[in-house]
């Protein structure tokens, strides 16, 4: 079965600070990593992808197989990065399963 | 607003009744998605379409629960008798298609419900 695990229920960092969300996965295929992010009164919404390799608002995430891994990183925090942060698996169960698996999600403030 | 809406935002009911939400995708995408969400948890996958074909359930939908998208457009969720455990945010969301991951999902804003 496949899981994702997010220790962190809340992260509080200052402004400038660097932030790491931790995301681990467990899954027996070749799964496909997504980090979602959900701002105070608004839907939920892609932050990125790991398939795409890119950078958004200053943030990147590596998929790191060994360690089943999907952290979520920036070099300084700003304020408007506090949000609830989702990572997410798409796996494939052999069905064409196509339904995400999220973690509990990390609620991250950053304090001026 | 293009983007995917729900309805009604809220809902409160009492144990025993029957419920119906409806979700109206993007207009050109033709695969829609429906989680769960609790407090203090991520979203929960529930269910699948493609186009009006239901793919893929999960073990969560219990057989109270029944999912429809007769036209291959706007999809339902109907919960019937509902029990106090059944209250949570329904989300529903869609995305192009395609098999390649590159097409995100997008999501509505949800449908609270409260089982009193």
């Amino acid at each position: 079965a496949q899981r994702v695990t997010q220790p962190e229920k809340l992260l509080s960092v200052f402004k400038g600070a660097p932030v790491e969300l931790k995301c681990n996965y467990s899954y027996s295929g070749s799964p496909e990593l997504f980090w979602y992010v959900q701002y105070s009164r608004q839907r939920l919404q892609l932050l990125l992808r790991h398939i795409s390799r890119e950078s958004i608002k200053g943030f990147t995430a590596d998929l790191n197989k060994g360690e089943t891994s999907f952290h979520l990183k920036k070099p300084f925090a700003q304020e408007e990065d506090s949000a609830m942060y989702y990572c997410a698996l798409r796996g494939y169960s052999g069905g064409g399963a196509d339904g995400l698996t999220f973690g509990k999600g990390t609620h991250l403030i950053i304090q001026p | 607003d293009t983007g995917v809406s729900q309805n009604p935002r809220h809902k409160i009911t009492k144990r025993g009744q029957n419920v119906t939400f409806r979700c109206d995708p993007i207009s050109e995408h033709n695969r829609l998605y429906w989680y769960r969400q609790t407090l203090g948890q991520g979203p929960e996958f529930l269910t699948y379409f493609q186009n009006e074909a239901q793919l893929e359930k999960s073990r969560l939908l219990s057989d109270r629960f029944s999912a429809e998208r007769p036209k291959g457009s706007f999809s339902t969720l109907e919960i019937q008798r509902t029990e106090q455990g059944d209250s949570a945010m329904y989300l529903c969301a869609s995305r192009r298609p395609g098999t390649s991951s590159i097409y995100e999902q997008f999501f509505g804003p949800g449908t609270r419900l409260t089982v009193l």
